[in-house]
């Protein structure tokens, strides 16, 4: 079985400043996908990311990048001149492709609360 | 937006009546899946569709049943709701269609559900 890993239960990080936040995954597969969601105060999920493991270029998506080292099973987002509007709990999550079409799993870490200051 | 709405979004209810949380998807997907959020465990799956009538287990799916009687319709029916069963749920869909897997999931706004 695989599991999602995010050590950081907490962050916070000045307006405009950089933030990186962590997960790793533990899984025997070689093909999957991992993912970032944002919940912000209103509880939705929205995707922020996606990545393929067979790519090796990382993901980005505006200010928003991966660090994804697949030998280390290390998958960390980074969030680039940060604003307020990215107050939220973060969600790494992992999908092992399935062979049926529509049974595609998610596993989810803990998640991350990242507070953006003023 | 992936066109899903969820209903109730906020429930009340009390130990051993049944509750049903309603699905609707307004785009044809074929796939749709149903999670609960609670604190230090992220989210997990209770149960998901792959077409109309057709349905399987999730890693949490005792005390819960599903239906699907339409392609824009999936019910979440708790039998007796118990207090371990006040959670957040929510709904979720895959753009994958029967001959192409998208690998994404997308999600609804999400049902709070107290049992008291």
């Amino acid at each position: 079985a695989q599991t999602v890993t995010q050590s950081q239960p907490e962050m916070s990080v000045q307006e405009a400043e950089t933030v990186t936040l962590s997960c790793t995954y533990d899984t025997s597969e070689n093909n999957y996908y991992l993912f970032w969601y944002k919940q912000p105060p209103s509880r939705q999920m929205i995707l922020v990311i996606r990545q393929e493991a067979y790519k090796q270029q990382n993901a980005t998506e505006n200010r928003f990048s991966v660090n994804f080292q697949k030998a280390a099973k290390s998958f960390s987002l980074k969030i680039s001149d940060s604003q307020l509007g990215d107050t939220a709990m973060y969600f790494c999550a992992f999908m092992k492709p399935s062979l049926n079409f529509g049974n595609e799993k998610l596993t989810f870490g803990t998640g991350t609360r990242l507070t953006i200051i003023p | 937006d992936a066109g899903i709405t969820q209903s109730p979004r906020h429930k009340v209810t009390e130990t051993g009546t049944p509750v049903t949380l309603r699905c609707h998807q307004t785009e044809n997907h074929r796939y749709m899946y149903w999670y609960r959020q609670d604190p230090g465990h992220g989210l997990r799956l209770i149960h998901y569709s792959y077409g109309v009538k057709d349905t399987d287990k999730g890693e949490v799916s005792d005390g819960y049943s599903v239906s699907r009687s339409k392609t824009e319709d999936f019910l979440l029916t708790l039998e007796s709701a118990t207090s371990s069963q006040t959670s957040v749920y929510f709904c979720a869909i895959s753009e994958s269609t029967r001959w192409r897997a998208e690998n994404t999931i997308y999600f609804g706004e999400g049902s709070w559900l107290t049992v008291v």
